[in-house]
């Protein structure tokens, strides 16, 4: 299956840093990124998607001066956290979807603990 | 927006037993698929669903997706200890859109 590779797994970081998260696809050509927020317990929340070139499309509710994205190329993505607050503190994850009809399920990398302190 | 219920939220069973979840959808979905998480790990996709009726299996995990488009259910048989983490059923509209999650189920199996 397709390979989505996200880094770092984990991260702990200081109140008014910010923080960068890469999402990669090894295998093919990621055409859409998506960026989820997971809390404890709870299911996937999509914060943002992106499609290579273009400027990403957030959720209601989301902040896109506070989570920067970036998807500059087919096979990279980043998420910026800017000025970390401790209720910043979670799991994200992305997901990327190629334009292939085997690629149409998005693939999810294996996550970033972020943690603010 | 589109809400998923899943169902159950979490199951307690002894290993060897079978297993069954569903999520149900308020709208029509093009696409249902099922995804397991373990602890600190992202989503790994199980099974993916595209027809109505259709259903498919991957060794010991069964799912169907239902004739109404608005529902899927996930079987598990013989259940081991490494089946154990969260569950998550997903419904896609088309092709292209994003993906809307249900809830979980949390199983866990006792050896």
């Amino acid at each position: 299956g397709a390979v989505v590779s996200q880094h770092p797994s984990r991260v702990i970081c200081k109140s008014g840093t910010s923080v960068k998260i890469e999402c990669r696809s090894l295998d093919f050509q990621a055409t859409t990124m998506f960026w989820y927020r997971q809390f404890p317990k709870q299911s996937l929340m999509l914060m943002a998607t992106s499609n290579e070139g273009s400027k990403a499309t957030y959720e209601q509710g989301v902040e896109k001066d506070k989570f920067l994205i970036n998807h500059a190329s087919l096979t990279l993505s980043t998420l910026t956290v800017t000025s970390a607050h401790p209720e910043d503190s979670s799991f994200y994850i992305c997901s990327a979807r190629g334009d292939r009809e085997e690629n149409t399920e998005a693939f999810f990398g294996q996550g970033t603990r972020l943690t603010v302190v | 927006g589109q809400q998923l219920n899943q169902s159950p939220q979490s199951m307690f069973i002894q290993e060897g037993e079978d297993v069954s979840m569903n999520c149900t959808s308020s709208s029509i979905f093009n696409t249902w698929l099922w995804y397991k998480q373990d602890p600190g790990e992202g989503p790994v996709l199980l099974i993916a669903l595209y027809k109505a009726g259709e259903l498919t299996s991957n060794g010991r995990l069964t799912a169907q997706f239902g004739i109404t488009r608005k529902d899927s259910f996930l079987n598990i048989s013989a259940s081991i200890p490494s089946d154990v983490g969260i569950y998550f059923c997903a419904g896609q509209e088309t092709s292209g859109s994003r993906l809307t999650f249900g809830e979980g189920t949390q199983l866990t199996v006792n050896p």
